[in-house]
């Protein structure tokens, strides 16, 4: 049973525009909520994250949004750039158990001109 | 520069020969993690550790073995490997800084093939 579910295996949008990569989860437990960038041939990297207590976190072309009642977070890449192809994956914690970590399956974006 | 390391990068095993894929950082982390990628199914945790000789089951720890005797290094070891073991395996350390673990970072990466 996947706690962590990211429906769309792959996304694709044009330069420019903006990027919106999907996140549910089962675990109402989870209070800490992440997302990371993975290149081919390399180790995923940290890329946001969002505690619940909050709805929102940007940082520069980045926010995370955090629906606690929908067990819903969305990642918003504005604008997205050729840069930002990549593969990003959904994360979420449990205080308690800070080292534990469940991923989504991830979601490959890519960025057309 | 900070870094996580792994080796080998990439292996090609027969069943049953017991190996050890290396990780070590060089950013006084406490907590080391072991994940597995798997096609459709994300990274997975095997094992972490919070600290020196204290080790943890992850998700998927069936059929491998870890190791923290000093805080730099973590090594997974898999006695017996099997075909379903074949994945891309990563190394992970962080710092914890009162909750959450933004401070992860992930090793390159070891693609292992069991035969």
């Amino acid at each position: 049973d996947q706690q962590v579910k990211q429906n769309s295996p792959s996304l694709s949008v044009q330069e420019g525009r903006i990027s919106i990569l999907n996140c549910d989860y089962t675990n109402s437990m989870f209070d800490y909520f992440l997302w990371y960038k993975k290149y081919p041939a390399e180790g995923p990297t940290f890329l946001i994250s969002i505690s619940s207590i909050k709805d929102k976190n940007e940082d520069g072309r980045f926010t995370v949004f955090l629906n606690k009642s929908a067990k819903h977070l969305s990642l918003h890449i504005v604008p997205s750039q050729p840069g930002d192809s990549a593969v990003y994956f959904c994360a979420a914690s449990i205080y308690s158990s800070a080292s534990k970590i469940i991923f989504g399956s991830g979601t490959r974006l890519s960025i057309r001109p | 520069e900070a870094q996580v390391t792994q080796n080998p990068r990439y292996l090609i095993t027969v069943t049953g020969k017991k190996l050890t894929v290396t990780c070590s950082q060089n950013m006084n982390h406490e907590y080391m993690s072991w994940y597995r990628q798997d096609p459709g199914l994300g990274l997975r945790q095997i094992y972490y550790s919070m600290n020196v000789e204290v080790t943890d089951k992850g998700d998927v720890p069936e059929g491998y073995k870890v190791s923290r005797k000093e805080k730099r290094n973590f090594p997974l070891i898999l006695e017996s490997p099997s075909p379903n073991q074949t994945s891309l395996y990563f190394c992970a350390s962080s710092s914890p800084r009162g909750r959450g673990t933004e401070t992860q970072y992930f090793g390159p990466g070891t693609r292992l093939l069991v035969l």
